[in-house]
């Protein structure tokens, strides 16, 4: 079993939907947590963080950290096709640097 | 943009051949983490750097070794490149003063080892 587990995709929603995108995790250690945004070819982009648990919001992104069920979510409104991308879900943890990664969920907004 | 920023942008080489890639972190940033990312996959941890010395390090073999310098800019080197190594190879960031673990990545380096 991987650490961090996410659903390639590709996920294809309508101009202007609300996206929700996931990632369980088995390691109860990790405290840190992280969506990226990379488009093709790129680096990837940092988009939110999170420590510990609860809800954090940015303009038409929430990130959501239920640690009791190791799930985190990113939540895009109106979604543009400008979104289209790949989102990386990433951890970590007390005393390291060290991220661990998700596979990435392919988005294509659909104009 | 992050103001990370690595050379080359892309390169190629065979299959035995050794490959030296350069990163240049955010201006602040004082330590610096090198990943692999396989086509389709998510990045994985190689090394990380502080201080001028290697502090971390993820599933790779010794053939893969880095340095970084007094201006905080590191390199990443490979010997005996095998197929496998083609990849995205990224760098990231950070500031060890921030509270925070948040580490910017730059755009990347794609490797083809043929």
């Amino acid at each position: 079993q991987k650490e961090v587990e996410q659903d390639p995709g590709p996920l294809s929603v309508p101009e202007g939907a609300i996206v929700s995108l996931n990632c369980t995790y088995s390691n109860s250690a990790f405290q840190y947590f992280m969506w990226y945004r990379q488009y093709s070819r790129k680096g990837p982009e940092l988009l939110m963080y999170t420590y510990s648990s609860g809800n954090k919001e940015d303009g038409r992104f929430t990130a959501q950290v239920d640690k009791s069920s190791k799930y985190i979510s990113l939540f895009i409104r109106d979604s543009q096709p400008s979104d289209s991308a790949t989102y990386l879900c990433a951890m970590s943890w007390a005393g390291t640097y060290k991220y661990i990664f998700g596979t990435g969920t392919r988005l294509k907004v659909l104009a | 943009e992050t103001g990370v920023t690595q050379s080359p942008t892309h390169l190629i080489k065979t299959r035995g051949q050794q490959v030296t890639l350069r990163c240049s972190s955010q201006s602040g940033h004082n330590t610096v983490s090198w990943y692999q990312q396989a086509l389709g996959q998510g990045p994985q941890f190689i090394f990380q750097y502080y201080r001028e010395e290697e502090n971390g390090r993820g599933n790779f073999p010794p053939r893969f070794s880095g340095l970084q310098f007094p201006n905080y800019s590191s390199e990443l080197n490979v010997n005996a490149l095998e197929l496998d190594d083609s990849a995205l190879y990224l760098c990231a960031s950070r500031s060890h003063r921030d509270k925070t673990y948040e580490q910017y990545f730059g755009p990347g380096t794609r490797l083809t080892v043929t």
